[in-house]
């Protein structure tokens, strides 16, 4: 199964809400990755935040990083028609530099 | 413009005929891997490599192989291809080290009939 695994799989708003999805992990990382993905087309990377950090903002983005529960949240404020797409979590294989693993993703559905 | 170039973008082929997918970036970037994206498996890795003629397999090589001999390219071949190798293909590339995110192309949809 994906180390990384999203939460929930689908996620429908309203413009101008908040969206949040979530990641869970198995093994040890030393940093935990989010991409975007429109329909069909290549992924788009958003943010990165290392293991030795519990939080990150970029723009309207803020995630989170818990070690100890394994997991990581991606926050997307005051969303957008735009933000509709796919989001993935990716993390690396800690002591086993150059493999990755990605979720199965979120699909978030931001109506106007 | 910075980036990773993949080529098809749209293949269909026949059963066992040999295919190479090429992967190109432009950023000088010594890591490039490659991945196969399927409705409710999410992306899962085929093969990276760290630099130059260093490949290392991910977690779904089978069927696959691929080169690096040099720094720019990192073609993905498919021997034999058979119809479960139809998928939508990524490759991607970064900085080696950690802390860096990856840069992606825009995908290869192969169907193998």
């Amino acid at each position: 199964s994906q180390q990384g695994e999203e939460d929930p799989q689908a996620l429908s708003i309203q413009e101008g809400e908040n969206a949040t999805m979530n990641c869970s992990y198995k093994t040890s990382i030393n940093n935990l990755q989010w991409y975007r993905q429109n329909s069909g087309r290549g992924l788009v990377h958003l943010i990165l935040i290392r293991s030795n950090e519990r939080e990150k903002h970029s723009g309207r983005l803020r995630v989170t990083l818990d070690t100890s529960k394994k997991s990581s949240s991606l926050l997307i404020t005051a969303s957008r028609a735009a933000d509709t797409a796919s989001y993935f979590c990716a993390t690396d294989a800690g002591t086993n530099a150059g493999k990755s693993t990605f979720g199965d993703g979120t699909t978030l559905t931001v109506k106007p | 413009e910075a980036q990773v170039t993949q080529n098809p973008r749209y293949l269909i082929t026949v059963t066992g005929k040999k295919l190479t997918v090429t992967c190109s970036q432009n950023m000088n970037h010594e890591y490039m891997s490659w991945y196969r994206q399927d409705p409710g498996l999410g992306l899962r890795q085929i093969y990276y490599s760290m630099n130059v003629e260093v490949t290392d397999k991910g977690d779904v090589p089978e069927g696959y192989k691929v080169s690096r001999k040099e720094k720019r390219n990192f073609p993905l071949i498919l021997e034999s291809p058979s119809p479960n190798q139809t998928s939508l293909y990524f490759c991607a590339s970064s900085w080696a080290g950690e802390g860096y995110g990856y840069t992606f192309g825009s995908g290869t949809r192969l169907t193998v009939v």
